[in-house]
């Protein structure tokens, strides 16, 4: 495997379950990032972590949990999801300097998984 | 609040025609960092770049180029001698400081090259 993959590619789920979202970069970055993409609102990014550390959360319902046991894993953990939770969801790598933050350098992304919540 | 605004909701042209993607901004921090980004027909998107609030220089990247002017809040997008590869949804966005804060994208900007 190489750059970013992210598993399942689809994902269709009820209200009330509970499911995960995977990420994994095979680069050797420091940095991740989940975003998303809704057909009804603009990209937003999600959460950023920087050596397995979350140093942004923007404004993120509480149903979206994300985790970072390592650098190379990135997990968003969905439960009692809503319909407008439907989306694309993205994730991203990059190296953290650690001069500059890790949002200053190049970004890589993965396929992304597509959400269908019922 | 911040916001990023893409007038142009599609674009066409012809193969090896230059196009330019508008992209105006508005922030009230004096540092912050503007972005483009491709997303190709495959979903996938791919960073083009990135420029922090304090160097305006002008980047060419092959056939790219980008128009930074902080008088006029714009961060446009130029493509030379369009190829029908560069077809594609891009965006602009903005981040008030290097961790993400306060990121936000414009809402796209399609680009459709005929051969």
């Amino acid at each position: 495997e190489t750059g970013v993959t992210q598993t399942p590619r689809h994902l269709v789920m009820g209200m009330t379950n509970k499911k995960s979202l995977k990420c994994e970069q095979h680069l050797g970055h420091n940095a991740m990032y989940w975003y998303k993409q809704s057909a009804k609102k603009p990209l937003e990014l999600m959460f950023v972590y920087s050596l397995e550390e979350r140093v942004e959360n923007n404004s993120v319902p509480s149903r979206f949990s994300p985790e970072c046991p390592n650098s190379s894993h990135l997990f968003l953990h969905l439960h009692t999801l809503q319909p407008e939770d439907s989306a694309l969801y993205l994730c991203a790598s990059s190296q953290d300097t650690l001069a500059g933050g890790p949002i200053t350098d190049t970004q890589y992304f993965g396929p992304g998984t597509r959400l269908t919540v019922l | 609040a911040q916001k990023v605004t893409q007038a142009q909701t599609e674009i066409s042209v012809v193969e090896k025609e230059d196009v330019t993607l508008d992209c105006v901004y508005e922030t009230r921090d004096t540092t912050y960092y503007l972005f483009w980004y491709k997303q190709p027909p495959s979903g996938e998107l791919v960073f083009l770049i990135r420029r922090n609030s304090f160097d305006e220089q002008n980047e060419i990247s092959g056939r790219y180029s980008w128009n930074f002017q902080k008088s006029t809040s714009s961060f446009n997008f130029t493509i030379t001698a369009s190829q029908v590869v560069d077809s594609a949804v891009y965006f602009c966005a903005l981040s008030e400081d290097n961790y993400g804060q306060n990121f936000v994208f414009g809402p796209g900007t399609r680009l459709s090259v005929l051969p």
